[in-house]
């Protein structure tokens, strides 16, 4: 099965910067994703690791080491926008032959709050 | 990016009436579809990969007899929940990759269908 940890809340101000983490365990690892949904809304990608090391998106970056199950988001020069749930999600085979992707699973979310 | 449809928004249903979510690739095709529900504040739970012209693959705990799906097309995947109870009310989520567009790693969300089964 897969289970993936990662805090439940964080609180911030506007202009810092923040990082949420996320450790994980997986039967079968493809690359550990994080996705942003706001209240209501539909999830929406943000990043995608299948590498160690990170990768930069504007004002996002997510890292990932593979050899301590191991990812974080960062987030810089927050802005009140970004008040919202981020989860991390991993990657792993499908279940089956009949289908060729990959399946994603969620971790329980981290609600970001940013506050003026 | 890719656009994932959802129908109906919300929909309310007796208990033990059916109830039938619809989700579509509007700008692509995908041979593969997800299934997710969301209880309040909590995550995503998948609960099935629905593939076109054969059966769905259904995560351990998830009754595949209460959760009928179809993927009739390459656009089209639909849910059905059969015999609904109360229990059953949450947001259920559909979920795609376009994996033409060369943005393989982005998994594509529709905007999600609230039951409430009274």
């Amino acid at each position: 099965g897969q289970s993936l940890e990662q805090p439940s809340e964080v609180t911030a101000v506007e202009g810092a910067i923040v990082q949420i983490n996320c450790t994980y365990q997986t039967s079968g690892f493809y690359g550990l994703s994080w996705y942003q949904q706001h209240d209501g809304g539909a999830p929406t990608f943000l990043s995608y690791n299948a590498l160690d090391g990170l990768e930069e998106t504007g004002r996002f970056s997510s890292f990932l080491s593979r050899s301590d199950s191991y990812g974080y988001l960062l987030l810089q020069e927050l802005q009140m926008k970004d008040s919202a749930s981020y989860f991390c999600a991993v990657r792993v085979p499908p279940a089956d032959r009949g289908s060729t992707l990959g399946r994603l699973y969620f971790g329980r979310g981290t609600q970001l709050t940013v506050w003026p | 990016g890719a656009v994932v449809s959802q129908h109906p928004s919300w929909v309310i249903c007796k208990s033990g009436t059916s109830v039938k979510i619809e989700c579509r690739s509007l700008d692509f095709q995908a041979t593969t579809m997800f299934w997710y529900r969301q209880f309040p504040k909590q995550s995503l739970m998948l609960m099935a990969t629905s593939n076109e012209g054969s059966k769905a693959t259904y995560e351990q705990g998830v009754e595949k007899d209460k959760f009928l799906i179809n993927h009739a097309s390459l656009t089209l995947s639909t849910l059905t929940v059969t015999s609904a109870h109360p229990e059953d009310s949450s947001f259920y989520i559909c979920s795609a990759r376009d994996l033409a567009s060369g943005r393989i790693n982005e998994q594509y969300f529709g905007p999600g269908t609230r039951l409430t089964v009274t």
